[in-house]
């Protein structure tokens, strides 16, 4: 089945600093997602991309699809306390039916005041 | 308020025993969804309803059991052919009009005596 590499697994940082991670898949992706989840909570949907080379942002946060439809970015920045916690990427292939997407194994993030 | 609400937040299950994960919706949303969340595993899903009194199953089925009685609820059992049971369960749902994004619930996390 597809699978999404996500990358880092795991980032310390200070607060205040820039973070970017990102997502490849080795076929190509009609939709990328990503998520935020929080220690015991479910994730949370933080910025949807449905075309290549669409970039968007939701304050903080831009998320890039890329042009070879294989990737996608997160970037954040100007990192707070508060943006701790996994950030999941997610994606439905070019073959694969809307009903089932497919998530990378996350990211942790874990920002030092 | 509109969501999904999962219960209980945690559980408990013994050796043997069949346990049932409540997942209800209010966003009259078509299709629901159920994953299973381990340390560094990403999300794998289980089973999923695209409407009522339809199932199938995901990539992880085995010792697992569902029903799609009615729209707003998508129960999980799990049965004692689960040998390692012990992970955070997460619900999902996705409106079914065309959209690949899914919403998630707060999970419930099961734990074995």
């Amino acid at each position: 089945g597809q699978q999404l590499n996500q990358s880092p697994q795991s980032m310390f940082i200070q607060e205040g600093e820039d973070v970017s991670m990102n997502c490849t898949s080795s076929s190509i992706f009609n939709t990328w997602l990503w998520y935020k989840q929080d220690p015991g909570e479910g994730p949370v949907l933080l910025i949807a991309l449905y075309k290549a080379g669409e970039l968007t942002s939701n304050g903080r946060l831009t998320a890039q699809f890329g042009i070879t439809r294989k990737d996608s970015f997160l970037n954040i920045s100007a990192s707070i306390p508060s943006d701790v916690g996994i950030y999941f990427c997610a994606g439905r292939g070019s073959g694969g039916s809307n009903y089932k997407l497919t998530f990378g194994k996350g990211t942790l993030l874990t920002v030092n005041p | 308020d509109g969501g999904i609400t999962q219960s209980p937040k945690y559980l408990f299950r013994k050796e043997g025993q069949n346990v049932t994960l409540s997942c209800e919706q209010n966003l009259n949303h078509d299709a629901m969804y159920w994953y299973r969340q381990d340390p560094g595993q990403g999300l794998r899903l289980i089973y999923y309803s695209q409407i009522v009194n339809d199932f199938q199953k995901g990539d992880i089925a085995e010792g697992y059991s569902v029903s799609r009685e009615k729209k707003e609820s998508f129960p999980l059992t799990v049965t004692s052919a689960q040998k390692n049971p012990t992970a955070f369960y997460l619900c999902a749902s996705r409106t079914g009009t065309g959209s690949d994004i899914q919403y998630f619930g707060a999970g419930t996390r099961l734990s074995v005596l």
